[in-house]
Parts: structure tokens; sequence; C-alpha cells
């Protein structure tokens, strides 16, 4: 069974330019989450979406979006790219519709290493 | 607001001996998940153990068991007999109501000596 899917690995921008990071979940599963990962603030929440629709968001600005398809496939999309926003983005899967909230597994990938210059 | 801490940023043990992690965390909810979850240097964050805090047994998965004390707020990974494997980041996470998504501690550093 193949796992969570983070296309691509490894990223470099622009400050100003604009990055769509995309995660294929394991098949079957509904729901996708986004983290961000920084050495300064560690692991921090963006989004949840469970059957194309947002189901939870973290606290972070209106830069950052995303949107899930019928596939369940994810992409995040980060406009207007700060040198800050320089971080490993990863993506999580789980079957359930609640993600986190009902303590299924969430199943991770690989992860998208982005920088910002 | 739920949060994690961790307060060894840094951990190191022999090889086959035992090494525990520690991890507290703060909420008024009462009904919640934990985890630990691994980060090894390829960066995929494996699931390692997940406790339900409505169950008072402390879950256990081969060599690694938890020490759950709920009134405590305290979470904390043993790992017995530690292989060179094992080296990794850990990361105490916690889900349930009144979060979004999981809320992670700041990950502790698990160095595993030879």
């Amino acid at each position: 069974k193949a796992g969570v899917t983070q296309t691509p690995r490894y990223l470099i921008k622009t400050r100003g330019q604009q990055v769509t990071l995309s995660c294929s979940p394991i098949s079957g599963h509904r729901s996708v989450s986004w983290y961000q990962q920084t050495p300064g603030q560690g692991l921090q929440f963006l989004f949840e979406y469970f059957s194309e629709t947002q189901r939870n968001k973290g606290n972070f600005p209106g830069r950052f979006s995303g949107r899930q398809f019928s596939n369940s496939r994810s992409e995040m999309n980060v406009s207007t790219l700060e040198l800050g926003d320089s971080a490993l983005y990863l993506c999580a899967s789980s079957r359930q519709g609640r993600g986190a909230r009902d303590g299924t597994e969430a199943f991770f990938g690989q992860g998208t290493r982005l920088t910002v210059v | 607001a739920q949060t994690v801490t961790q307060s060894q940023p840094e951990m190191s043990v022999q090889e086959a001996e035992t090494v525990t992690l520690s991890c507290t965390y703060d909420t008024s909810e009462s009904d919640y998940y934990l985890f630990w979850y691994k980060q090894p240097p390829s960066r995929q964050m494996i699931l390692v153990i997940r406790q339900e805090a409505y169950k008072q047994q402390n879950a256990t998965e081969n060599r690694f068991s938890v020490n759950f004390q709920k009134a405590a707020k305290s979470f904390s990974l043993k790992i017995s007999d530690s292989q060179l494997g094992d080296a990794a980041m850990y990361f105490c996470a916690y889900s349930g109501g009144g979060a979004d998504g999981l809320t992670f501690g700041k990950g502790t550093h698990l160095i595993i000596q030879p």
C-alpha cells in the first residue's frame, strides 16, 4: 500500500513569488492535514481538508491556502512568499473525517523542503 | 489553547539501555488523545505509540511504553533496549476537543551511543 506522497521534495523560490505543494494521501483516506515545521516554531497546524471541504484552519495568514480534489489529493498554495516561509511542509492523511480530533492515526509524508531566497 | 511541552531538547543513551522522554501538556478537556511520533533523518513522521485519555492503562508497543498521568498531565515515553535505529527526533502530540489538528511539542533529539 503506497504511503503519503508529497511533491516536490525540494523547492527554492524567490521572495514575492507563489508556490504550490502537492500531497497524495493513502488510498481510501479522505482527510488531509498540512503542517509547517521550522526550527524556531516547531510543528504548526496549517489546515485540514475532508471531502473537498476545509474543516479546520490554524493561525496562519491568508497567504496560505489549500484545496482538496475529489480524489482526496490536496494542494497548498503560499502567495507572496516571505523569507520566514522557509520550512518543511508536511502533509498527513487519515481515514476518519474528524482527522486528529477522534484520535485516528495520521500518516505523514516525507515533506516538501521550501527555501525562500 | 492546548500546549505541549517537552523539556529535554536532547537525550543520549547507550545502546541496549533504557531511556525516558518527558512530555507535559495543558488542556481543559477531559477527552483527548496523546501520541509520540518519531522523525528520523528521512523527515517522515512515524507514529510510535498512542494513548486515549479515558483509558487508565498505559499503552505499550513492543519496546515502547508510556507513563500516562492524567491528573498531572504528564505523558512520558520509555524506550527499553535502545537500538541504533531509535535515533531520531521524538515529538509528543495532543489531539482532541478544543484543538484543530495535532498540537506538537518542540521535540527531543535522541542520540543512541554504540
